[in-house]
This record gives C-alpha cells, sequence and structure tokens, in this order.
C-alpha cells in the first residue's frame, strides 16, 4: 500500500496560495494521485488528479515532481469557504485488488 | 442522477443489536467501497469491491460483512454492535474496469450515515 504523509494542520489568510505538500515514498507505476476536500458532516469530494508534471483545473493545480514521491496541492487566492480537510490519496485508478487508503489528511484553517 | 445514495442517514443501537448500512449507486461503477470516520479523524476503509460478487478486507474489517449480489448496491452488515463502532459511515463508487478512458479514479461518496451504539 503506497502510504501517505501530510502535514496536520495549516493556517492561511484569504487571497493568500497555499501549498499542502504529500509524501508517497512508496508509490507504484500505476498509481496516480488524487486530492480531496472534505467539510464537516460531508462526504469527501473530488478535486484534482494527476500522475506525473503538472495539472491544473479552475480550482487547483497539482505538481508531481519526476521522481513521483511526493506532489503538492495548490490553491490559489483561497477564501473562508476553502476551510477543510484535504486529503491525498495514491492508487491504481482502475481500482483492481486496489485499497484506496487515506492518510490522515491536512486541516486548513482560512482566516479573515 | 442521485449518484451514491446511503440510507439510513441516521441511527442508534444497543449493543448486541445487528443492522445493514445499504448504499446504492445509480452510476454503473464496478469499484464500491465503505469507509468509517472517527470524530476528528480520517477516513478507514473497511471493504471494498471491484465488482459484482467480489469483495475484499480493507484496513479495519473485523465485525463488518459485506456482499456484493448487484452492481449498483453494496450493503454493510454490523454482526454484533459495539460501542466502539459509533462513527460515520461513507460508501463511496468508482468507475473501473472496461473502457480505460471510463476510469477517471474519482470516487464519489455519499452523504454519511451516522451510527451511534449504546
Amino acid at each position: 500500500l503506497a502510504k501517505t504523509t501530510q502535514p496536520i494542520s495549516m493556517d492561511s489568510y484569504e487571497g493568500q496560495e497555499v501549498n499542502i505538500t504529500c509524501s508517497h515514498n512508496n508509490i507504484a507505476t500505476n498509481d496516480y494521485i488524487t486530492w480531496y476536500q472534505q467539510f464537516p458532516s460531508q462526504g469527501p469530494r473530488f478535486i484534482i488528479q494527476g500522475y506525473k508534471t503538472k495539472v491544473t483545473n479552475e480550482v487547483a493545480s497539482l505538481f508531481i515532481p519526476a521522481d513521483r514521491k511526493s506532489s503538492t496541492l495548490s490553491l490559489p487566492r483561497v477564501s473562508l469557504s476553502d476551510t477543510a480537510v484535504y486529503y491525498c490519496l495514491v492508487g491504481d485508478r482502475l481500482g483492481y485488488g486496489n485499497k484506496l487508503v487515506f492518510g490522515a489528511g491536512t486541516i486548513l484553517r482560512v482566516k479573515s | 442522477n442521485a449518484g451514491v445514495t446511503q440510507t439510513p442517514k441516521f441511527q442508534v443501537l444497543k449493543t448486541g443489536q445487528s443492522m445493514t448500512l445499504q448504499c446504492a449507486q445509480d452510476m454503473n461503477h464496478e469499484y464500491m467501497s465503505w469507509y468509517r470516520q472517527d470524530p476528528g479523524m480520517g477516513l478507514r476503509l473497511i471493504h471494498y469491491s471491484v465488482g459484482a460478487g467480489i469483495t475484499d478486507q480493507g484496513e479495519v474489517p473485523n465485525g463488518y460483512n459485506v456482499s456484493r449480489s448487484t452492481t449498483e448496491d453494496f450493503p454493510l452488515r454490523l454482526l454484533s454492535a459495539a460501542p466502539s463502532q459509533t462513527s460515520v459511515y461513507f460508501c463511496a463508487s468508482m468507475a473501473s474496469g472496461g473502457a480505460h478512458e471510463l476510469n477517471t479514479g474519482e470516487l464519489f461518496f455519499g452523504e454519511g450515515s451516522r451510527l451511534t451504539v449504546l
């Protein structure tokens, strides 16, 4: 199982860029890196996914170095509504025989 | 689309009682899974299934049973409830198998079932 390690918590202010790093030293060749966001009393929801280099969508960017042993989720210009728990998940996106195990997550607190 | 539907949303049990948490998805996803989330903690994988008739254990399978007789449904059974099973349970599904372009690797979660065991 590709275990992940993230910072327990981070604080930021509105309008700042936030970078959350995830370490996954034993990532396998077929594994993708996926980030989820979870608000209290809700299930996690997909933010972004990548395999290598950089991926960008309308809400975030994901940076993955060549060795793929870590990844960084970048949230541009955060707002109060971005206060949530962010999870990094590493696994084969086909799901075959794959235990998609979540790490502890990072609590992001955005202040005004 | 309804997505992933979990029932019940809330349940209170007494120690030793059994019950089934229901999970249904209408996205024709092959992959389904159950997680539990204790207060202030991350999600822990209980059981998962990569298709009808196939199930496997996750991180914390003890005290739970699952079956997958159809693609749509993945019920989670608590055999003899214990206070340690007080938690919020999330069901999730994901497209997998078949045409590669359909496998986005995105888990879709239900709204959760909050279980209290007294």
